[in-house]
């Protein structure tokens, strides 16, 4: 059974504190990883998708990396305006396929 | 451009009663599909479409039926309401089909509880 384990649950950052927050899977055969942001109230927002080990992608303060286990979502300089939860989907299977999506991890940058 | 539209965003029904959830996409995406989100877990699929007049079953289906009315709307109905349905239901939309790397779009969702 496919898992996506993200963590930490929570994180509280200093206004300009970098740090990463980390999506860990087992999966058979991945396609891709996906990374979303949801704010309280709204559906997740996309904001990148992975494909191979060793592939990185960015968005103002944001970068996500990918490696045959895990991702990171590394967050720089962060401001209030980047609190929100971030979930962490795996895409895998060949034929019957299926998107599995982590808890979250809920960010709260402190001005 | 709304992208994907969900209605009521709240509602509150009694054990057995039944609703039904809207959604409309304005994307032009042959895909879409029902979420429900729950407190300490992932999102769990209910229901995927991936055309007009097809659905097939996600991984939670059990106590609900979907119709895919036309390629914009893809509606969620609970027959009789069970307060284990009490949840976060969000309906998206993705341009691929599911397996594909096409990423979701989502509606802001529709609170439900039952009593």
């Amino acid at each position: 059974e496919d898992q996506v384990t993200q963590s930490p649950e929570a994180l509280r950052l200093q206004e300009g504190e970098s740090s990463s927050l980390n999506c860990s899977y087992t999966v058979s055969g991945l396609r891709g990883l996906f990374w979303y942001r949801q704010d309280p109230g709204k559906g997740p927002e996309f904001l990148f998708t992975l494909y191979s080990a060793g592939e990185e992608k960015e968005k103002e303060r944001l970068k996500a990396t990918l490696t045959k286990k895990e991702s990171f979502l590394h967050i720089t300089a962060p401001k209030p305006e980047d609190s929100a939860t971030y979930l962490c989907a795996v895409l895998s299977g060949a034929g019957s396929y299926q998107l599995t999506f982590g808890k979250g991890t809920k960010l709260s940058v402190i001005p | 451009n709304a992208g994907v539209t969900q209605t009521p965003k709240f509602q509150v029904l009694k054990t057995g009663q039944s609703m039904t959830l809207q959604c409309a996409q304005d994307m032009n995406h042959n895909s879409m599909y029902w979420y429900r989100q729950d407190p300490g877990m992932g999102l769990r699929l209910i229901y995927y479409s991936a055309s007009e007049g097809t659905t097939d079953k996600g991984e939670v289906p059990n106590g609900y039926n979907v119709s895919r009315l036309n390629k914009r709307e893809f509606s969620l109905r609970l027959e009789s309401a069970a307060p284990s349905q009490t949840s976060v239901y969000f309906c998206a939309s993705s341009e691929g089909p599911r397996g594909y790397n096409s990423p979701l779009h989502f509606g802001n969702g529709t609170r439900l509880t039952v009593t």
